[in-house]
C-alpha cells in the first residue's frame, strides 16, 4: 500500500526559504504512470494546489507561485521535494503531498490519491 | 484559470438519512476532468469520485457524482454520522487543477 510522509521544520522565519519533503513507501516515484504533487491548505481554508513533479524530471507549477517555487526529486531515496522561497505568513499553511494518477478508462483526468498526512508550516519571526 | 465554484457556497445543514446534493460548477467547460473528495477536521482529503461520475474503491455507493462540461453535483444518497465533512471539487482538465472553495456539510 503506498504511503506519502511530508517532513520538514514546522517554523520558517519570514522571507526565508520552505523546505518540505515527501518520502514515499510502497511503491516508486521512477514510475512513469504517476506525478507527483503538493498541495497547501491554510488554517480554515481551502485546497491550493502548489505543483508537481514527473518521473522525468518534468515540473508543473501553480503561475500564482511560479517565481517562487521549486520542486526536485531524489529517485535514490524514493523522495521528492519542494522549496518555496522568500516566504510571507500568507504561506502558513498544512502542506500535503499527493500522487496524482490517471486511468487508461478516463483518458486525461488525473486525481490526488492517496495523500500524506500534511504538515503544518508556520511562517513567523 | 479554470475557476470552479461550489454552492452551498460555505455550508450544508442536513439530518441524517437525507439525501444532499453539492454542486460545482467551471468556469469554462472541463468535460468530465472533475473529482471530489471528502476532508474532515484535521485529516488528509480523501478522493470520492474522479472523472465526475467514478466511484473510488471503498467508497460507500451511497455517494454518486453526475455531470459535465461546466455543472457537476456529488449527491449523497442516505447522510450517516461520519458523511459530516466538507467536500471539495477539483478540475484536472488544466494547469493549475483548482480546488472549489469547499462545502461543509453539518449537522441539522
Amino acid at each position: 500500500q503506498l504511503q506519502l510522509q511530508e517532513s520538514g521544520p514546522g517554523l520558517v522565519k519570514p522571507s526565508e526559504t520552505l523546505s518540505l519533503t515527501c518520502i514515499v513507501s510502497g511503491g516508486s516515484i521512477s514510475s512513469n504512470s504517476y506525478y507527483w504533487d503538493w498541495i497547501r491548505q491554510p488554517p480554515g481554508k481551502g485546497l491550493e494546489w502548489i505543483g508537481s513533479i514527473y518521473y522525468s524530471g518534468s515540473t508543473y507549477y501553480n503561475p500564482s507561485l511560479k517565481s517562487r517555487v521549486s520542486i526536485s526529486e531524489d529517485t535514490s531515496k524514493n523522495q521528492f521535494s519542494l522549496k518555496l522561497s522568500s516566504v510571507t505568513a500568507a504561506d502558513t499553511a498544512v502542506y500535503y503531498c499527493a500522487r496524482r494518477s490517471s486511468g487508461w478508462e478516463t483518458g486525461g483526468v488525473y486525481w490526488f490519491d492517496p495523500w500524506g498526512q500534511g504538515t503544518l508550516v508556520t511562517v513567523s519571526s | 484559470d479554470i475557476q470552479m465554484t461550489q454552492s452551498p457556497s460555505s455550508s450544508l445543514s442536513a439530518s441524517v438519512g437525507d439525501r444532499v446534493t453539492i454542486t460545482c460548477r467551471a468556469s469554462q467547460s472541463i468535460s468530465d476532468y472533475l473529482n471530489w473528495y471528502q476532508q474532515k477536521p484535521g485529516k488528509a482529503p480523501k478522493l470520492l469520485i474522479y472523472a465526475a461520475f467514478r466511484l473510488q474503491s471503498r467508497v460507500p455507493s451511497r455517494f454518486s457524482g453526475s455531470g459535465s462540461g461546466t455543472d457537476f453535483t456529488l449527491t449523497i444518497s442516505s447522510l450517516q454520522p461520519e458523511d459530516f465533512a466538507t467536500y471539495y471539487c477539483q478540475q484536472s482538465y488544466s494547469y493549475p487543477y483548482n480546488f472549489g472553495q469547499g462545502t461543509k456539510l453539518e449537522i441539522k
